[in-house]
């Protein structure tokens, strides 16, 4: 069973404080994406990696930054947090090309960050 | 318009209905799709994979449209622990789930 874990379930951070996001997935699977779910907008991609070292744009990357210096690990950073980043964060992975399911999501339990 | 777009919901339906949901999306070169489902905080789980011909998984069949543009997702003799948010999910790029585009999901809640 693929697992996807998140470091901190529930975050209340202060403006303007620097705020880590940790996943972590023990499949050995080629990507991952930091998602954020905001009520009546769904999810949307913040930013996604291919490979390690490796990091794309998603839709929405202003205020956010990643790093992946380790394929099962993939981390969101806000650099200077925001009233207008509290929301719930998902971290997910997939498999990859070429691999049944190749698209398939496996997200973990989340973090609901707020930011006072 | 949006690029996915679901009815919000919330459809409250008696236990042993039938309930039918429909996803629309935008473009057309759309590749794959898929339903998921959230329960109440927490995250997404994939529900089923969508195949052009449609397919079945016991009370689930999911059915897809290109002509029209829409997916569609049937739960026959609907259980309470069928009560959830289902997402809509639509895959634009070919092996990559950048392109992956949620709905908002539709609600649903089966009572007694």
């Amino acid at each position: 069973d693929v697992k996807v874990t998140q470091s901190s379930r529930y975050l209340v951070k202060r403006t303007g404080e620097k705020v880590f996001l940790e996943c972590v997935q023990d499949m050995d699977h080629e990507n991952m994406f930091w998602y954020r779910q905001d009520p009546g907008l769904g999810l949307r991609l913040i930013y996604f990696s291919y490979d390690v070292k490796m990091k794309e744009k998603g839709d929405i990357p202003e205020g956010y930054s990643v790093s992946r210096e380790k394929k099962e690990r993939f981390s969101l950073i806000l650099e200077s947090a925001s009233t207008n980043q509290t929301s719930m964060y998902l971290c997910a992975s997939t498999p990859g090309q070429g691999i049944v399911g190749a698209n398939v999501l496996t997200f973990g339990a989340g973090s609901r960050l707020t930011v006072l | 318009r949006k690029e996915v777009e679901q009815d919000p919901g919330p459809f409250n339906v008696p236990e042993g209905a039938t309930v039918a949901f429909n996803c629309t999306y935008s473009n057309s070169a759309s590749q794959s799709f898929f339903w998921y489902r959230q329960d109440c905080r927490k995250e997404p789980k994939l529900l089923m994979s969508v195949y052009s011909s449609g397919n079945e998984d016991g009370r689930f069949t999911a059915q897809l449209n290109r002509a029209s543009q829409y997916i569609s997702l049937l739960i026959r003799d609907s259980k309470l622990s069928d009560s959830a948010t289902y997402l809509c999910v639509v895959n634009d790029g070919v092996g990559t789930a950048s392109k992956l585009t949620f709905g908002t999901g539709t609600r649903l809640q089966v009572t007694l």
